[in-house]
């Protein structure tokens, strides 16, 4: 079945440094690919999307390119505050097998020190 | 607009009772889905509801159920409630369809079961 594999953390940053944080997948279909950030005691906020090959999400500062020969959904930021601290979670949607569920990777946690 | 709303955001139960959470979608909004959430697994799917009928459903006991009224709301019942149920449920709506559907989540249900 469908799957989502990204690096497991923690990610431990200092206030501007650049981020990366590793996502792949694996999709029978053609699927829709999405990153999500929970914050301490809240529920997941969608953070960027993209629907097809090469497009680019990007959303606050943070971008991520649908790669569809890598099979990668990389989210990347050039400069991190200390607001970014969250758990961020890739996920994808095999919206061609119908109105599937979000598969969701097992998130990453950032924390990012002053 | 408001968001999606979870009742209660805590809950403490005993082993082999049963619960009920509830989970009030954005005005619209035809899809409920939900989610367990637990350090160990990961965010796992549970069900989906689409206009009151169960359109997806995820690999969880049949202890697990969930309805969805004429309103849109939608209530997820754990029966005989086990240690291992302990988790965050988290509930997501979106309008229901397509690659460029995107699901807004609630803050979660933190069940605790002792």
């Amino acid at each position: 079945g469908d799957s989502v594999t990204q690096m497991e953390g923690p990610v431990t940053l200092s206030e501007e440094a650049f981020l990366t944080i590793n996502c792949t997948y694996t999709a029978t279909g053609y699927p829709s690919l999405f990153w999500y950030v929970q914050y301490p005691g809240e529920g997941l906020q969608l953070l960027l999307k993209a629907t097809k090959a090469d497009d680019k999400g990007s959303n606050k500062g943070f971008e991520a390119t649908y790669r569809k020969e890598t099979t990668s959904f990389h989210l990347e930021k050039g400069s991190v505050q200390v607001s970014d601290s969250a758990v961020y979670f890739c996920a994808l949607s095999d919206t061609n097998s119908g109105n599937t569920p979000l598969v969701f990777g097992k998130g990453t946690r950032l924390s990012v020190i002053a | 607009k408001a968001g999606v709303t979870q009742t209660p955001r805590y809950l403490i139960k005993t082993r082999g009772q049963q619960v009920t959470l509830s989970c009030s979608p954005i005005s619209g909004h035809r899809s409920v889905s939900w989610y367990q959430q637990t350090p160990g697994q990961g965010l796992q799917f549970l069900f989906e509801y689409f206009s009151e009928t169960q359109r997806n459903k995820g690999n969880f006991p049949g202890r697990f159920s969930g309805r969805q009224f004429s309103n849109s709301r939608s209530e997820m019942n754990v029966s005989t409630l086990e240690l291992g149920d302990s988790a965050l449920y988290l509930c997501a709506s979106s309008l229901g369809g397509g690659r460029n559907t995107e699901a807004f989540f609630g803050q979660g249900t933190r069940l605790t079961v002792v």
